[in-house]
């Protein structure tokens, strides 16, 4: 069953703190994302990448980077966190030429992450 | 960045009912998703949706792009406490293969 695996269901962090958020993917899928997930928002996309070394900013890319050193990586770092980043961030992929047609993207099951 | 906007935002009814769900926008779309998202979850794929006008079914679920490629509905017939969640479109423009979401509907169906 092919899947995206994100590495923590929970967190806790404390603002300041330097915060990684890991995703896996096993379906050698080129595009990976990261969205965060607020009541009444809707997902909003942060970043994302189509290969390897490769990002580019989403729509909310302010106090986040990112990093894909392998194909099936896509980290999240929140440099230093703060009260609201608190959210639950969604990691997703997608197979290339998913465009117009695709099959959509395959998501994992999130990290709520909490900032005090 | 288009908006989609999505109505109702929470909706809650008996189960046996039947519903809608709308997602519009004034942009067009190249392509329309919808996805369901149960608590703790991601959300999962339902349906891709391409053609202006296109109709697709999945069991009780009815899905429908409309003609101008710039809104969609999500019907479901007689719905039952296993259809709830969170039900989310998305659409993509142009060559982007990046997805623009929805803010959701909440659909709660009590036994």
């Amino acid at each position: 069953d092919v899947k995206v695996t994100q590495s923590s269901r929970y967190l806790v962090k404390r603002t300041g703190e330097k915060v990684f958020l890991e995703c896996v993917q096993d379906m050698d899928h080129e595009n990976m994302f990261w969205y965060r997930q607020d009541p009444g928002l809707g997902l909003r996309l942060i970043y994302f990448s189509y290969d390897v070394k490769m990002k580019e900013k989403g729509d909310i890319p302010e106090g986040y980077s990112v990093s894909r050193e392998k194909k099936e990586r896509f980290s999240l770092i929140l440099e230093s966190a703060s009260t609201n980043q608190t959210s639950m961030y969604l990691c997703a992929s997608s197979a290339p030429g998913q465009g117009p047609s695709g099959y959509g993207y395959t998501f994992g099951s999130g990290t709520r992450l909490t900032v005090v | 960045t288009q908006l989609l906007e999505q109505s109702p935002q929470f909706l809650s009814i008996q189960e046996g009912e039947n519903l809608t769900v709308y997602c519009n926008s004034s942009s067009v779309f190249s392509s329309l998703q919808w996805y369901r998202q149960e608590p703790g979850e991601g959300p999962v794929l339902l349906v891709t949706v391409v053609t202006g006008g296109e109709v697709k079914k999945l069991k009780r679920l009815t899905f429908q792009f409309g003609d101008a490629r710039k809104d969609s509905s999500l019907h479901i017939t007689a719905a039952q406490p296993g259809d709830t969640g969170l039900y989310l479109c998305a659409a993509a423009s142009g060559s982007a293969r990046q997805l623009t979401f929805g803010s959701g509907t909440q659909l709660t169906v009590l036994p």
